[in-house]
């Protein structure tokens, strides 16, 4: 079945620096390609997501690749804020089924 | 415009008493989706739901769970005999079409088994 593998775990980067979040999944008819942000006690909330016939999307500081080929996708922040500490998680399905596809999740922390 | 309401936010049962967690979708929204989610870990998908239909419950366990989502009314997912290991947070989301897309999640409810 289809399988979401989520790195790094934690992330612990500088106020202002960048994060990078990978995720690889397994499922080639994979289409669509969400991603979370998880605040402490809160439900998951969409922050951007990406459909398998574009390779880049952008939003403000936010950006996720898709290497279809490789099957990866990325979330990249840039100039970090503390209030972006959380846990992020990706996740993949195939458009038209029902069900999203969870990474593990990655705990990321900015120090200021 | 209110968001996917779950309740109760917390919830502490007995081994071998029932649980029943709810969940009102947004306005507008017939599609209601559980997820599962056991401490540092991710989302498990248990059951999608329309009106009156369960659409896909192959995350479900066999035994003890149920879901229904009813003509009227809030979703809910019921588990019966519950045990330790059933402590985790579940969390319900919606969505106005279905197909994976547009997800809204509610604030979950923890639920710990004493």
């Amino acid at each position: 079945g289809e399988n979401v593998e989520q790195h790094p775990s934690t992330l612990s980067v500088q106020e202002g620096d960048s994060a990078v979040i990978k995720c690889t999944y397994s499922d080639s008819a994979s289409n669509y390609f969400p991603w979370y942000k998880q605040e402490l006690g809160k439900g998951p909330q969409l922050i951007i997501d990406i459909r398998s016939n574009v390779g880049e999307k952008k939003d403000q500081r936010i950006a996720v690749t898709l290497n279809k080929t490789a099957k990866h996708f990325s979330l990249h922040i840039t100039e970090t804020q503390p209030e972006d500490s959380a846990v992020y998680f990706c996740a993949a399905s195939i458009l038209n089924t029902d069900k999203l596809i969870f990474g593990t999740g990655t705990r990321l922390q900015v120090f200021p | 415009n209110a968001g996917v309401m779950q309740n109760p936010r917390h919830l502490v049962r007995r081994r071998g008493q029932e649980a029943r967690l709810r969940c009102s979708p947004m306005k507008g929204h017939s599609h209601v989706y559980w997820y599962r989610q056991l401490p540092e870990e991710g989302l498990k998908f248990m059951v999608y739901l329309q009106k009156e239909n369960i659409i896909d419950e192959s995350g479900m366990p066999k035994e003890r769970f149920s879901a229904e989502f009813p003509k009227e009314g809030p979703s809910i997912l019921r588990i019966q005999q519950v045990v330790r290991g059933d402590s985790a947070a579940y969390f319900c989301a919606s969505s106005p079409v279905g197909q994976g897309q547009g997800y809204t999640f509610g604030s979950g409810t923890r639920l710990t088994v004493v």
